[in-house]
């Protein structure tokens, strides 16, 4: 049973549309990161949540920590190919030494 | 800053041979993590590796052991190889150890067993 769940697990759409992923839990994550990685590379750090609440954006890509820190969104706007990838949440908890991590979102944007 | 470096990239293996895998971290990194990724599964940890010595392991049987060199270049090796161990390795270098700072990967070591 997968700590963090992420939803969906694929997602194919029209470039010009918009999306959002998923990164839900039952428990409570002092952060959380999200990593894109694309076909033959290692993920990158997109960005790192703090605070419930928080969101923050980074030009098109929109992320959310929910209030009582157990999820998170990542909301794209006008989807673009070069958004094609893996989009991985991980999460830290204070009770875990390392990163949880969510089996992915895989990410088809087709022009 | 060159990044993370894993060797080999790509490699096929039988049944019951032994494989190891290289990482070099970036410079002045000295938290090294290995990770096992397959389709479906996500990324899974290995374990990690800060100054040489290994912080934490995850839920892995002992055919699978790493070391780190005082330069923070760090090692896998698996041993007695099986069909399930066929996965892409990737290792992640960070400034911090444990589950706080960023994670730096490299491109990953491809491996499938015949």
């Amino acid at each position: 049973t997968q700590l963090l769940e992420q939803s969906p697990q694929f997602l194919s759409i029209q470039e010009g549309e918009n999306l959002t992923v998923y990164c839900n839990s039952s428990s409570v994550f002092s952060s959380l990161q999200w990593y894109r990685q694309e076909p033959g590379e290692g993920p990158v750090l997109l960005v790192t949540v703090v605070t419930g609440g928080e969101v923050k954006k980074l030009k098109r890509l929109t992320f959310q920590f929910g209030d009582a820190r157990k999820d998170s969104s990542l909301h794209i706007t006008a989807a673009q190919p070069g958004d094609t990838g893996l989009y991985l949440c991980a999460g830290a908890m204070d009770s875990n030494y390392q990163l949880i991590w969510g089996a992915g979102t895989k990410l088809i944007i087709k022009p | 800053k060159a990044g993370v470096t894993q060797t080999p990239r790509y490699l096929i293996k039988t049944r019951g041979q032994q494989v190891t895998l290289s990482c070099s971290p970036i410079s002045g990194h000295r938290s090294v993590s290995w990770y096992q990724q397959t389709p479906g599964q996500g990324l899974q940890f290995l374990f990690e590796y800060f100054s040489e010595t290994q912080r934490n392991k995850g839920n892995f049987p002992g055919r699978f052991s790493g070391r780190q060199f005082s330069n923070s270049r760090s090692e896998m090796n698996v041993s007695t190889l099986e069909l399930g161990d066929s996965a892409l390795y990737l290792c992640a270098s960070s400034e911090l150890t444990g589950n706080t700072g960023e994670l730096f990967f490299g491109e990953g070591s491809r491996l499938t067993v015949l």
